[in-house]
């Protein structure tokens, strides 16, 4: 199974000032077709997921603008450029390129 | 687009969970749905998926000798059955939609206990 690393695990954050996630894979999501296949995730407390990014980088309807995703092969990284205090939550990537599809362990983003 | 997924459910160490994902607000057989778990206090973990359209299925490795899904197009639901349970499985289990998972059910909290 392809292996996904995500750093930092804990995320101490300012409000107002950027942060970002590292996911690593253990080989390249580059797909027959082109595409990277990285997906990232945010789960509030006590709610279910939510998509916030596919395919790298673009974001879903609704997802604010702070919230952007880079990358490409093995190393992608999610970057919010003013952190806000609703955007405490965990963070995961997922990789969708090669079965069985894959999570990162998460990031704790906390005040 | 909605996922409505069945409630909670308490079952002996041995049994076996069957959990249904009902859709609405979308053609069913033209998307894929996932079955992803989540343990207390742990992250995500990938189980399976089904292609609505032609009941194709893929399952993790780690699972595929216990798990089953399975779909009723005319019922626009998705099924996903974890049999042998032990107390590991005490779990939320989400069903997604599509390749990319663009939306999630409410969840389904799994609690094996004897």
């Amino acid at each position: 199974d392809v292996v996904v690393t995500q750093s930092p695990l804990s995320l101490p954050v300012i409000l107002g000032q950027p942060a970002s996630i590292s996911c690593r894979s253990s080989v390249s999501l580059v797909y027959t077709d082109g595409n990277n296949y990285l997906n990232w995730f945010q789960q509030r407390p006590g709610q279910s997921p939510r998509r916030l990014i596919y395919r790298v980088s673009k974001r879903d309807s609704g997802v604010p603008d702070r919230f952007s995703g880079s990358g490409s092969g093995t190393e992608f990284t999610l970057r919010i450029s003013r952190v806000e205090a609703e955007d405490v939550a965990f963070y995961y990537c997922l990789q969708a390129t090669h079965w069985p599809f894959t999570f990162g362990p998460g990031t704790r983003v906390h005040i | 687009v909605q996922l409505l997924q069945s409630g909670p459910e308490v079952k002996k160490p041995g049994a076996s969970v069957k959990i249904s994902c009902k859709t609405s607000g979308f053609t069913f057989t033209n998307y894929a749905i996932h079955w992803v778990r989540q343990a207390p206090g742990q992250g995500l973990e990938w189980l399976g998926w089904i292609n609505a359209g032609n009941g194709d299925t893929k399952y993790s490795q780690r699972f595929q000798d216990r798990v089953t899904i399975t779909t009723d197009t005319s019922a626009r639901s998705a099924y996903m059955e974890l049999r042998s349970l032990t107390s590991e499985d005490t779990a939320v289990f989400y069903c997604a939609r599509g390749g990319d998972l663009d939306y999630w059910g409410q969840g389904s909290l799994v609690t094996v206990s004897s």
